[in-house]
């Protein structure tokens, strides 16, 4: 079964400092990795994929295969991350499973 | 191009009674899903239809939710009858096909949600 694990509910930083949300994934198989991102009093949106191996808004997430880890990282947070980030899984036909959901907040 | 629409966008019923959320993907999406968000945080699968069949529905919770997709476009989800624990955001997401290979196949557009709230 895929499971996505984000163990952090919350995530405070200061503004400035670098982020990292957590996200841990179990398959069997090779996945593929997103992030999606809920803005507030906005629809949930991708923010990126791993096959895309890109950087959004600087947004950075490299998938690893021996930790099946796929962190959200980011060198200098805005105050306009603040949101709700989900981890997400899915493969071809298969549905795509989301996380728990950490919500990033960034102080000014 | 029109993005995914959901309708309510929020519905208040009584314990007992019926409720159908609607869902219009974007159009040539094949892929169409229910989510739902409980408690404000997290998105819980329902069901995944390709065209106007059911592909995974492992994730209804009941009997009391039905959900169909009518030759394979809108898909509406009912609940009844509608219990207390039913109330969250019903999202709806669709995307293309994987098998096109394109950039955007198994990238999910959502809708804005419909809140049910069962008193």
């Amino acid at each position: 079964a895929q499971r996505v694990t984000q163990p952090e509910k919350l995530l405070s930083v200061f503004k400035g400092a670098p982020v990292e949300l957590k996200c841990n994934y179990s398959y069997s198989g090779s996945p593929e990795l997103f992030w999606y991102v809920q803005y507030s009093r906005q629809r949930l949106q991708l923010l990126l994929r791993h096959i895309s191996r890109e950087s959004i808004k600087g947004f950075t997430a490299d998938l690893n295969k021996g930790e099946t880890s796929f962190h959200l990282k980011k060198p200098f947070a805005q105050e306009e991350d603040s949101a709700m980030y989900y981890c997400a899984l899915g493969r071809g036909y298969q549905k795509v499973t989301f996380g728990t959901g950490t919500k990033l907040q960034v102080i000014p | 191009e029109a993005g995914v629409t959901q309708f309510p966008s929020h519905s208040v019923i009584e314990k007992g009674q019926t409720v159908t959320l609607r869902c219009d993907p974007i159009s040539g999406h094949d892929n169409l899903y229910w989510y739902r968000r409980v408690m404000g945080k997290e998105i819980k699968f329902l069901l995944h239809f390709v065209k106007e069949s059911k592909q995974d529905e492992s994730g209804m919770p009941n009997n009391r939710f039905l959900a169909e997709r009518t030759g394979g476009t809108y898909s509406t989800l009912k609940v009844q009858p509608a219990e207390l624990e039913d109330s969250g955001v019903y999202f709806c997401a669709s995307s293309q096909d994987w098998r096109t290979g394109s950039s955007g196949a198994n990238v999910l557009t959502f809708g804005a949600g419909s809140r049910l709230t069962v008193l």
